[in-house]
């Protein structure tokens, strides 16, 4: 079964600045997609950004983006220019896809790393 | 921009009780899920709906536990005789397709009494 590990409980950074989360998980599968979601104090997580495992290029949007690093299984996310309205918990998720033998509809998560950002 | 909404936002009730959690996915949406979340544990999966049927389930979707999408909008979540250990954060999802992006609501806190 798959795994996702996010090993900081707790980041925080100074507005402007840059942050990484970090995220790895475990599986024996060739092809997976990888989420990090963004859930603000009493809000729905929403969808910060997607990797496709096939793909070697590393996904970003604006000011977020990935270092995909698929030997390692890895997947940590950056946070460039961080502002305020960026604090929230961040989780990792991994999915299979459903063709796959393993196929899932299932978002597999990570506990989660609460993102403090200060003024 | 359309959002997933959960019903009631926190529900308290008795240990042997009979809840049910509402959530109205997104109009377009064909497939479905739940997710809970107990305190200080991970968000984990519990079923995915499509067809108007259960198309995958986990291991803590026992008997106890049943969906069912009674109209057009809605997508419920029923636990017939709750016990503690399923207080926790209940989530809804939806997307529009089976690899689609999932679409979650802000949960229904449960607490069980």
């Amino acid at each position: 079964a798959q795994t996702v590990t996010q090993s900081q409980p707790e980041m925080s950074v100074q507005e402007a600045e840059t942050v990484t989360l970090s995220c790895t998980y475990d599986t024996s599968e060739s092809d997976y997609y990888l989420f990090w979601y963004k859930q603000p104090p009493s809000r729905q997580m929403i969808l910060v950004i997607r990797q496709e495992a096939y793909k070697q290029q590393n996904a970003t949007e604006n000011r977020f983006s990935v270092n995909f690093q698929k030997a390692a299984k890895s997947f940590s996310l950056k946070i460039s220019d961080s502002q305020l309205g960026d604090a929230a918990m961040y989780f990792c998720a991994y999915r299979s896809p459903w063709f796959s033998q393993g196929g899932s509809e299932k978002l597999v998560f990570g506990k989660g790393t609460k993102l403090t950002v200060n003024p | 921009e359309p959002e997933v909404t959960q019903t009631p936002s926190h529900q308290v009730t008795q240990m042997g009780q009979e809840v049910i959690l509402r959530c109205v996915p997104i109009s377009n949406h064909l497939y479905f899920y739940w997710y809970r979340q107990i305190l200080g544990q991970k968000v984990e999966f519990l079923v995915s709906f499509y067809n108007n049927e259960i198309s995958e389930k986990s291991e803590i979707f026992d008997d106890q536990f049943s969906v069912e999408r009674p109209d057009g909008s809605n997508f419920t979540l029923k636990i017939r005789s709750t016990k503690l250990e399923d207080s926790a954060m209940y989530f809804c999802a939806s997307s529009e397709a089976r690899e689609g992006i999932q679409y979650f609501g802000a949960g229904t806190r449960l607490s069980v009494l």
